[in-house]
Parts: C-alpha cells; sequence; structure tokens
C-alpha cells in the first residue's frame, strides 16, 4: 500500500518555542490530509483537515493560531506548533488521503510524532 | 457521520479466534466500514474493509448483516503480537468524509 512518513518521529523542545512536523505522501498524491493528536491510553482525536492549496479546517475547540496547518503540494502538509506549552506534549499522526480514479478514498496513516515539551 | 459503540476491552489467548463487534445504528447508504489496528507510539494500520456480507484477507474476516447495523471483525488463531487497539470507523467512501476514530476496542492476548 501506498506510505505516508512523518518527520522527526520525536521532538523534545522548550516551553514558548515553536515547533515543525512534516507530513509527506511518498507514492501518491494526496487531495487531502488530516491531523490528529492522541494523549496515553486515549483514541485519535481529529485536529484538522487540510486541501492542498486552501485554508485548513480545524475541528471546534483546537486552535488554529497555536496550531498552523500548511497543505502547500500535493504531497506534503506540516502542522507547526507554535508557543508550544508543555500540555502540548502529545502523539501526533497525520493521514492522507488518495482519490483512486473511478473509484473510492483510501486514507492512510503517518507513523507520529512524539511531541515531548519541557 | 456514523456513531460507533465497540467494547472497551477484550482479553483472549494465543490460538483463539478473536471476534470483536461495532455497532453503527445510523450507518447511511454511502457508508463503508473500516477496521484499523494500533500497536503503542504508531499510526493506526488498516485492516480490513467492506460494505455488506462477509469479506475475508490474509489477517482477518469482517461480517456484516443484512441491515449493516453492525459489523464483526474477526481474527483467527491470535498470536501475543496481535495486542493492540482495534478500532471500527464507517464513513462515505465515495462522497469523502472526516475519519473520526472512537474509543476503540483494545485486545490483549495473553501466552
Amino acid at each position: 500500500g501506498a506510505v505516508v512518513s512523518q518527520h522527526p518521529s520525536r521532538v523534545i523542545c522548550k516551553s514558548g518555542t515553536s515547533v515543525k512536523i512534516e507530513c509527506r505522501s511518498l507514492d501518491f498524491q494526496a487531495t487531502t490530509m488530516f491531523w490528529y493528536r492522541q494523549f496515553p491510553k486515549q483514541s485519535l482525536m481529529l485536529m484538522a483537515t487540510s486541501n492542498e492549496g486552501s485554508k485548513a479546517t480545524y475541528e471546534q475547540g483546537v486552535e488554529k493560531d497555536k496550531f498552523l496547518i500548511n497543505h502547500a503540494s500535493l504531497t506534503l502538509s506540516t502542522l507547526t506548533v507554535t508557543s508550544a506549552h508543555p500540555e502540548d506534549s502529545s502523539f501526533y499522526i497525520c493521514s492522507a488521503r488518495d482519490r483512486l480514479a473511478g473509484s473510492f478514498y483510501e486514507q492512510y496513516f503517518g507513523p507520529g510524532t512524539r511531541l515531548t515539551v519541557t | 457521520l456514523a456513531k460507533t459503540t465497540q467494547p472497551i476491552s477484550m482479553d483472549s489467548y494465543e490460538g483463539q479466534e478473536v471476534n470483536i463487534t461495532c455497532s453503527h445504528n445510523n450507518i447511511a447508504t454511502n457508508d463503508y466500514i473500516t477496521w484499523y489496528q494500533q500497536f503503542p507510539s504508531q499510526g493506526p494500520r488498516f485492516i480490513i474493509q467492506g460494505y455488506k456480507t462477509k469479506v475475508t484477507n490474509e489477517v482477518a474476516s469482517l461480517f456484516i448483516p443484512a441491515d449493516r447495523k453492525s459489523s464483526t471483525l474477526s481474527l483467527p488463531r491470535v498470536s501475543l503480537s496481535d495486542t493492540a487497539v482495534y478500532y471500527c470507523l464507517v464513513g462515505d467512501m465515495i462522497g469523502g468524509f472526516k475519519t473520526i476514530f472512537g474509543a476503540g476496542t483494545r485486545l490483549f492476548v495473553k501466552a
């Protein structure tokens, strides 16, 4: 199946700094990408949906000025956590959706990025 | 979006067949049912997808009754490495949908 990569796999940053996480679809073009966060022993929570070339759509309760999403190309989306605080420490997962010609959507998940804010 | 309900957790022993049932009473005509597996600190991994009746692949089977209000993921002869969280998702695979995860089922396989 198709592969979605994330970089970095884990990052530690100091409180108040910004961190950028990249999500790439390696062998397909993703018209839509999703960003999730996951706290220990909890389910994935959808943060936002991004379509290539347009602004991301954020879920209720997610601060768009804090979690900046850019989907500049069909293979790359970035999530920037601005002015990070310890409560932003979490596991961030992206997924990319590909529309197969004449068929329905396939969705693929990245391996996740562990963010720790000290 | 159709809401899904699954058991919070299940225990099993190696070599047993495990069946995890998901309820989705308000499933829509265009909705497909997809199951994912997630290990700690990894992204979800696709297991199987179906619309109706039965689907089988190399790792699992998916049983969907005629009314499609529930589905059952069947894992034959589980091993310790099948210990994971299993998520059932329902959505419009043709029109596109937001992938919203429910709580999932935490399966623990014992020796």
